[in-house]
């Protein structure tokens, strides 16, 4: 089936330590986008690639980065991660086009825990 | 700005019962709407979404939602609950842009089944 993966589901990392996410898509979708959600909230978007063009979140701050190498990978960088980034990352694709209704879809995330 | 209102935090049912999760939009102009569950530790999935077409639209695992322009609702309904519909659940409507869909989620409604 085509999917969303996420690699780690689980990651735990000290306080300044970089590290580093991983999502791929089978879906051969042009937009990945990396969300954060923190505890009992809902999903706050980072930034998206449509292709190689990267667009940043004006809110999103400087520590968090990412890379798409080619369509199927795309990773989220934290370089110096507080306790304030511990939460769930979500990775999600959709097809390119503003049409009405296109669908996002997401990856099981993966849970970053700060020590 | 499109917004979504998500008018309870927590419902609580009994398995065998109605769901009824509400939700108020806020758009300039036709929005496109989805309802997304997230059960524990997982990702996203979606549910059903509105485009235009049809004012009640069917989903998937028994629940439909109906879009009501003159009271600007979307409120997602379910005839009888099951233990496993116990989740996390958002109203969520789509800003488009240039060539990709961003999303604008509300809080969230946790479900809550009690046998």
């Amino acid at each position: 089936d085509a999917m969303v993966i996420q690699n780690p589901r689980y990651q735990v990392t000290q306080f300044g330590k970089p590290v580093t996410l991983s999502c791929s898509q089978t879906l051969n979708h042009n937009v990945m986008y990396w969300y954060q959600q923190k505890s009992s909230q809902a999903p706050k978007l980072l930034f998206h690639y449509y292709d190689k063009d990267f667009n940043n979140e004006a809110d999103t701050p400087d520590n968090f980065q990412s890379r798409r190498p080619n369509t199927s990978f795309c990773f989220l960088d934290i370089r110096s991660p507080g306790l304030g980034d511990a939460a769930m990352y979500l990775c999600a694709t959709s097809s390119g086009g503003s049409g009405r209704g296109v669908e996002q879809f997401f990856g099981p995330g993966t849970r970053l825990t700060v020590l | 700005a499109q917004s979504v209102t998500q008018l309870d935090s927590h419902v609580s049912v009994s398995e065998g019962t109605p769901v009824l999760l509400r939700c108020n939009y806020s758009s300039s102009y036709s929005p496109s709407l989805f309802w997304y569950v997230q059960h524990p530790n997982k990702g996203l999935q979606l549910l059903l979404k509105y485009t235009s077409a049809a004012t009640l639209v069917k989903g998937i695992n028994g629940f439909e939602a109906e879009f009501k322009k003159s009271e600007t609702s979307f409120h997602l309904t379910k005839p009888s609950a099951h233990m496993s519909d116990a989740a996390e659940y958002f109203c969520v409507v789509s800003d488009p842009g240039t060539g990709f869909q961003k999303l604008v989620f509300g809080t969230g409604t946790r479900l809550l089944v009690s046998p």
